[in-house]
């Protein structure tokens, strides 16, 4: 069965400085693999998508991820933190079978100032 | 833009109720989800439609059921509420076509049993 972990439950990062979010996935195939962001009582929004090609993919609002299949990670990273990335990212992993996505539990940035 | 609405933002249910959670998509799209989020846990699907009438259990079914009479709308129905479903309820929707597509949610529906 696909799964999918993120090993931090909060990230604190200083408005500025670098950040990266990890995530590691479990999937026999070749996944596909997502990065949604969820802002403070909103819904969930796309950020960037993996499903073949270039490991590394670019996504909206600056972010970037990079698929290491020798790794089973797909990581979120941003040069330069802002105040309003400040939310809660989840990692998923595009199921068996079609259409179902699996989870992870999700990170919780705060950005201080 | 695609917009999946959710007919309540907050609800709050009394133990024993039947509740109905609505959610409309405007986008034409013939996959609908149903999810339930919870801290630490993350989404975990609940019930999902790939064409009217028509529907799949996800990872935790049990006291919920689900309707799709019309393809724009995906209906969560807890038959009788209970206080462990207390919960924070997302809505998604996606065209068909295997596991690269992109789900588009809801803004959520936070439910409070009593």
């Amino acid at each position: 069965a696909q799964s999918v972990t993120q090993p931090d439950i909060h990230i604190t990062v200083s408005e500025g400085a670098s950040l990266e979010l990890r995530c590691n996935y479990s999937y026999g195939a070749t996944p596909y693999l997502f990065w949604y962001v969820q802002s403070p009582g909103q819904g969930l929004q796309l950020l960037l998508k993996y499903f073949s090609g270039d490991t590394l993919v670019q996504g909206i609002k600056g972010f970037e991820a990079e698929f290491k299949r020798s790794q089973s990670s797909f990581n979120l990273r941003k040069p330069s933190v802002h105040w309003s990335d400040a939310a809660e990212y989840f990692c998923a992993v595009g199921a068996t079978g079609g259409n179902k996505l699996v989870f992870g539990a999700g990170t919780i940035l705060r950005v201080k100032s | 833009d695609v917009k999946v609405t959710q007919s309540s933002r907050y609800l709050v249910k009394r133990t024993g109720e039947k509740v109905f959670l609505e959610c409309v998509q405007d986008m034409d799209h013939e996959n609908m989800f149903w999810y339930r989020q919870d801290p630490g846990l993350g989404l975990r699907l609940i019930y999902f439609s790939y064409d009217v009438k028509m529907k799949e259990k996800g990872d935790i079914p049990e006291g919920y059921s689900v309707s799709r009479e019309k393809k724009e709308r995906f209906s969560l129905i807890l038959e009788s509420a209970s206080t462990n479903q207390t919960s924070m309820y997302l809505c998604a929707s996606s065209y068909p076509g295997g596991a690269a597509d992109t789900q588009y949610f809801g803004p959520g529906t936070r439910l409070t049993v009593l």
